[in-house]
């Protein structure tokens, strides 16, 4: 059962551009919200993070917006660059502080 | 140590024998997690440990995958039987738990091939 679902899969935008990943849950239990970044050989890396009390929340050129009754979160980054490309994972915390992944999305910024 | 590390980095095996995958998380982290990773794929969940808890179990693919964790340091994956299909990179993470931060740090991964 996946428990937070993301999308899309890849994403390809062109430098300058906006690139926005969109996940969703559906456990209300779960209380935190971070996005992680991998680079290729790398393991992921915490990008940024949000609470539910919290609708927006921004540092430097990414921010999180948060629904929390649509239950549904996602990335933004503004002025995409070549640097951005990688691969990005919402993840979610529940009971036990269990962190729940989604699938990521291969994200490609063109130059 | 600095960060979570994970040996070896690298791991060729035959078809049918055993693996043992190591973690070294970061001092003090109670939590720690297993993840596989195919080619191009997301993060599959093996494994939760968390402090004196139970461990969830509900990833692990097969009665071939078990982990175990000694207190709140080194945990090993084995894989008994390996099969072609385990290939992967092996991920583990560790973090603190309680208060508003429950950030993950990775290892940089074993990457396992079956031959």
């Amino acid at each position: 059962q996946q428990q937070v679902k993301q999308s899309p899969q890849s994403l390809i935008v062109q430098k300058g551009g906006i690139s926005i990943i969109n996940c969703a849950y559906e456990n209300t239990a779960f209380d935190y919200f971070p996005w992680y970044q991998q680079f290729p050989g790398k393991g992921p890396a915490l990008l940024i993070a949000i609470r539910p009390d919290v609708s927006e929340k921004k540092e430097g050129r990414f921010t999180i917006s948060f629904n929390k009754s649509a239950k549904q979160f996602s990335l933004h980054i503004m002025d995409s660059q070549p640097g951005d490309s990688a691969t990005y994972f919402c993840a979610a915390r529940g009971s036990n502080y269990k962190l729940t992944f989604g699938k990521g999305t291969l994200l490609t910024v063109n130059p | 140590g600095a960060g979570v590390s994970q040996s070896p980095s690298n791991k060729v095996t035959e078809k049918g024998k055993d693996v043992e995958l190591r973690c070294d998380p970061i001092s003090g982290h109670t939590a720690l997690y297993w993840y596989r990773q195919r080619l191009g794929q997301g993060l599959e969940f093996l494994i939760y440990f968390q402090g004196n808890s139970a461990p969830d179990k509900s990833g692990l693919p097969s009665d071939r995958f078990s982990a175990e964790r000694t207190g709140e340091s080194v945990s090993t994956l084995t894989i008994q039987r390996t099969q072609q299909e385990d290939s992967a990179v092996y991920l583990c993470a560790s973090s603190l738990v309680g208060g508003t931060n429950t950030e993950a740090f990775f290892g940089q991964g074993t990457r396992l091939t079956v031959v």
